[in-house]
């Protein structure tokens, strides 16, 4: 049950875009495509702005965008915003024992 | 709405327990799976444990089996933790959390302390 590999920050100025990566193994990023991301603001609960790799929820900006190649998944935000400031969080399912497993978290600062 | 409410939490001794509940309104609970999400001070999201929608699976992070038991109640639109032997460890804010398009519906958490 070991984490997900993300980077510990990563930062851009408004406008930019940033990517952030999410680095797993075959038994769950690479293994199903259940991968999510999550975005949370200092003391408020995580709010998910991608599912299934690249599905955006309804209401979530479609400056956010995932994808998935073997056993990294990523996340890219586009146009960054002030308030794109956060930790996000990637998720993937990770079979009938682990259901799922969390990355370490990133956060991202906007310059 | 459709929410999740958690209650429960506080201060508990270590060896101690306590018992964590989540009410859930605005959608049809028992189509869901739910799992219970913590987060330490100042640390990461870990996931704790899962229940399907009937109750009859469930499966628990290696850190909290054999301690914590997750449990629902369809008719009372609720769901469960109870911890027992509690650990510092165990300090976190509790979140209850609906399966479905993604970790789609996160409760506002419970914070529990462990200390004596």
């Amino acid at each position: 049950q070991s984490a997900l590999t993300q980077p510990a920050s990563v930062s851009g100025s408004p406008g930019q875009s940033i990517t952030i990566s999410c680095t797993g193994t075959s038994s769950d990023v690479g293994g199903y495509n259940f991968v999510s991301w999550y975005q949370q603001h200092p003391g408020n609960a995580p709010k998910i702005i991608i599912y299934d790799v690249s599905e955006r929820p309804s209401g979530v900006s479609n400056r956010f965008s995932g994808s998935k190649s073997g056993n990294t998944a990523s996340l890219t935000i586009s146009g960054l915003h002030t308030e794109d400031e956060a930790d996000y969080y990637c998720c993937s399912y990770a079979g009938t024992n682990t259901f799922v497993v969390f990355g370490e978290g990133t956060k991202v600062t906007v310059l | 709405e459709v929410q999740l409410v958690e209650s429960g939490g506080g201060l508990g001794q270590p060896g101690g327990s306590l018992r964590l509940s989540c009410a859930a309104s605005g959608f049809t609970f028992s189509s869901y799976e739910m799992i219970w999400v913590r987060q330490a001070p100042g640390k990461g999201l870990e996931w704790v444990s899962y229940i399907s929608r009937s109750g009859s699976t469930t499966s628990y992070a290696d850190s909290v089996k054999g301690r914590f038991t997750i449990s629902r109640d369809n008719a009372k639109n609720s769901l469960y933790l109870q911890m027992s032997s509690l650990r510092v460890e165990d300090m976190a804010v509790y979140y209850c959390v609906r399966n479905g398009g993604g970790l789609g519906l996160w409760g506002q958490g419970t914070v529990v302390t462990v200390s004596s």
